[in-house]
């Protein structure tokens, strides 16, 4: 079975660290990894899309690099702010499942000021 | 332009009922998709549209779940004899192409309730 893992299911850091969350996934054949965010109650806002045949991925404060030899995505929040409190999903469409984007259960993100 | 929209925001229906639910996607969006986020389930996918077709509904938990796609936009997701287990957030997401490239961008999901 195809997963993918979120590590850790929860953080907590003070206003202004730089922070990584981390994603394994189980099967190197990918088309695609994208980076969600989800705010309480809301849907999900697509914060970045990898291509299978990309190593990173950078939108402002925001990176994501992929090593799809090891399974393995991490996304770098620099200079985090109280803003950034949310869930972060991962999530991987592998090659073999269609286009259907196997998640994460995500990290839960919580920056105090 | 206008984000993928979903109708109602909530449902609240009684065990038995069916319900239906709506998806608007993004104009020009060919691929539309339905998943199913529960409390200690994570994010599932349900069923996948390119155009009006469904390729893929390996994701629908039984057959009192259904899907259409009409005009190559509107999507309606329908539960009949609605269970307590489908109680769930129900995410509709839309994209360019479905050909596994391109971003798939999400509504804002329907809450139901099944009391």
């Amino acid at each position: 079975k195809q997963e993918v893992t979120q590590i850790p299911a929860a953080l907590s850091v003070p206003e202004g660290e730089n922070l990584v969350l981390n994603c394994s996934f189980t099967d190197s054949a990918i088309y695609n990894l994208q980076w969600f965010r989800q705010d309480p109650g809301k849907g999900l806002t697509s914060l970045l899309l990898i291509q299978s045949s990309q190593r990173e991925q950078t939108s402002g404060r925001l990176n994501a690099s992929l090593d799809k030899s090891s399974g393995r995505s991490t996304l770098y929040i620099a200079a985090s702010q109280p803003g950034d409190s949310a869930t972060y999903l991962c999530a991987v469409n592998f090659s073999n499942s269609g286009y259907a984007l196997n998640f994460g259960k995500g990290t839960s993100l919580l920056v105090t000021p | 332009g206008a984000g993928v929209s979903q109708s109602p925001s909530n449902k609240v229906t009684e065990k038995g009922k069916d319900v239906e639910l709506r998806c608007d996607p993004i104009s020009g969006h060919t691929a539309l998709y339905w998943y199913r986020q529960s409390l200690g389930q994570g994010l599932e996918f349900l069923i996948y549209f390119q155009g009006n077709s469904a390729p893929d509904k390996s994701g629908l938990p039984s057959d009192r779940f259904s899907a259409e796609r009409t005009g190559g936009s509107v999507s309606t997701l329908t539960i009949q004899r609605t269970q307590q287990e489908d109680s769930a957030v129900y995410l509709c997401a839309s994209s360019l192409v479905g050909t596994g490239s391109y971003e798939q961008y999400f509504g804002p999901g329907t809450r139901l309730t099944v009391t």
